[in-house]
């Protein structure tokens, strides 16, 4: 299975609103409502910051909002803030039954 | 609230076997939900390697599944790695997590495993 394509990096200014995106294919990110982003900091463990496509688990900032339009997925961080600095990963459920990560984002806050 | 520890060598040595433990605590294996392993080469992306349900049923990457084996110990609450033949290339911090079910809502904290004679 191919990851799935994310851009390498992106940045915004405090305050400004970004989006990533994640390509996949059919077979996972098009053909299932399942596609999930995490946050990793370094050193650390990933965090989930978006599950499901759209959902936004207890605790996450409402500034994080996640949606998809055929093979891709996006995740848009609104009212950027310094701690959103982070690497960003997207995640899809495939037609195999298994799991594809993304290849990363690094956010840049300016 | 469920926990998840990483335990095994920190060093392996080239085409030998690479295994790993994972430990659960605050949430029995037996009540459900899909548990996985998962790892990062140093300074780059995380990849899914396999993962495995309360009675045994597995699925991998397909990159992988000539060399992996993960199963389960519902009696000790763990669940484990074995990667055989490794070479440097499989060195990375490997992280054991918790699906539900299509997504990770717990991870361990990750435990780096060196391939190197």
């Amino acid at each position: 299975q191919s990851a799935l394509t994310q851009p390498a990096s992106v940045s915004g200014s405090p305050g400004q609103s970004i989006t990533i995106s994640c390509t996949g294919t059919s077979s996972d990110v098009g053909g299932y409502n399942f596609v999930s982003w995490y946050r990793q900091n370094p050193g650390k463990a990933p965090k989930v910051m978006i599950h499901y496509v759209t959902n936004r688990p207890s605790g996450v900032s409402d500034r994080f909002s996640g949606s998809k339009s055929g093979n891709t997925a996006s995740l848009t961080i609104s009212g950027l803030q310094a701690e959103d600095e982070a690497d960003y990963y997207c995640s899809s459920y495939t037609s195999s039954g298994t799991l594809v990560f993304g290849g990363g984002t690094k956010l840049t806050v300016l | 609230q469920v926990q998840l520890q990483e335990s095994g060598p920190g060093l392996v040595k080239p085409s030998e076997t690479l295994s790993l433990t994972c430990t659960v605590s605050g949430y029995s294996i037996r009540s459900g939900h899909y548990w996985a392993w998962i790892r990062q080469p140093p300074g780059k992306g995380l990849e899914w390697i396999g993962r495995i349900d309360r009675s045994g049923g597995t699925y991998y990457n397909p990159s992988l599944k000539s060399r992996v084996t993960i199963s389960v110990d519902t009696s000790e609450n763990q669940f484990s790695l074995k990667l055989t033949s490794v070479t440097a290339a499989d060195t990375a911090v490997f992280f054991c997590g918790r699906l539900d079910p299509w997504y990770f809502d717990s991870w361990g904290q990750g435990i780096l495993v060196t391939v190197s004679s």
